[in-house]
């Protein structure tokens, strides 16, 4: 499985976008690109994925570059309830064991100032 | 219900107990997962069950017995677990991993954190 770099740790101002970065180099054709996030004391909570195109949701958009070696996770407006460690995993995209597997790396520990 | 609870929410155990962690889920999810998480560190995989079946053991050791006994519940029986056993210990559902499904993320329960003495 691809591995990800993420920076340790961003700040970022309440009611500004956070831009949270991520290097996948590694990644293969069929791997998708899923974020998660953990706020503290809880489990993780699924964000978005993505395999080649950018994509939107309620909660975030997703950047992936052509190459798909680096993605970029954003939350437009961030507020204080976004404070948490911030996961990017690649996985498989469907089949196999290999599929079931999450596997976390080090993550990015997100703090939005008031 | 979108909703994955997992109880206790903490348990204390000393080294000759055995104890049980509890995880429910009600979406229709056939596949469930155990993680264990140490302090600041990520979430590892332990165990993967899919349709009631052990699918992926990641070397966890045999102190630790997972048990599916429905597709709606999973357990993990512990005994004679070490000091370093200590963690919180996560349960994730999600749908059938083995077929190729665009909205097939994990969804987690809240953990028990777990103390052995």
């Amino acid at each position: 499985d691809a591995k990800t770099t993420q920076p340790p740790s961003m700040d970022c101002a309440e009611g500004r976008a956070a831009n949270l970065p991520c290097n996948h180099s590694t990644i293969s054709g069929n791997e998708y690109v899923y974020w998660y996030r953990q706020i503290h004391s809880q489990g993780p909570q699924y964000i978005i994925h993505g395999l080649k195109n950018n994509e939107t949701n309620e909660m975030a958009s997703l950047i992936i570059t052509e190459d798909r070696k680096s993605s970029t996770l954003i939350l437009p407006h961030a507020t204080l309830r976004d404070t948490a460690v911030y996961y990017c995993i690649v996985r498989p995209s469907a089949g196999g064991t290999s599929y079931g597997k999450l596997t976390f790396g080090q993550g990015t520990i997100l703090t939005v100032h008031p | 219900d979108t909703e994955v609870t997992q109880t206790p929410k903490h348990l204390v155990m000393g080294m000759t107990n055995k104890k049980s962690l509890k995880c429910e889920q009600h979406m229709g999810h056939r596949a469930m997962y155990w993680y264990k998480q140490k302090a600041k560190k990520p979430p590892e995989l332990m165990f993967v069950y899919s349709y009631e079946k052990l699918s992926i053991n990641e070397s966890v050791p045999s102190r630790f017995s997972p048990e599916c006994p429905n597709s709606s519940l999973l357990n993990l029986h512990l005994h004679a677990l070490q000091p370093e056993d200590s963690a919180l210990y996560l349960c994730a559902s999600s749908q059938d991993f083995r077929t190729s499904s665009w909205y097939n993320e994990q969804f987690f329960g809240p953990g028990t954190r777990l103390t052995v003495l």
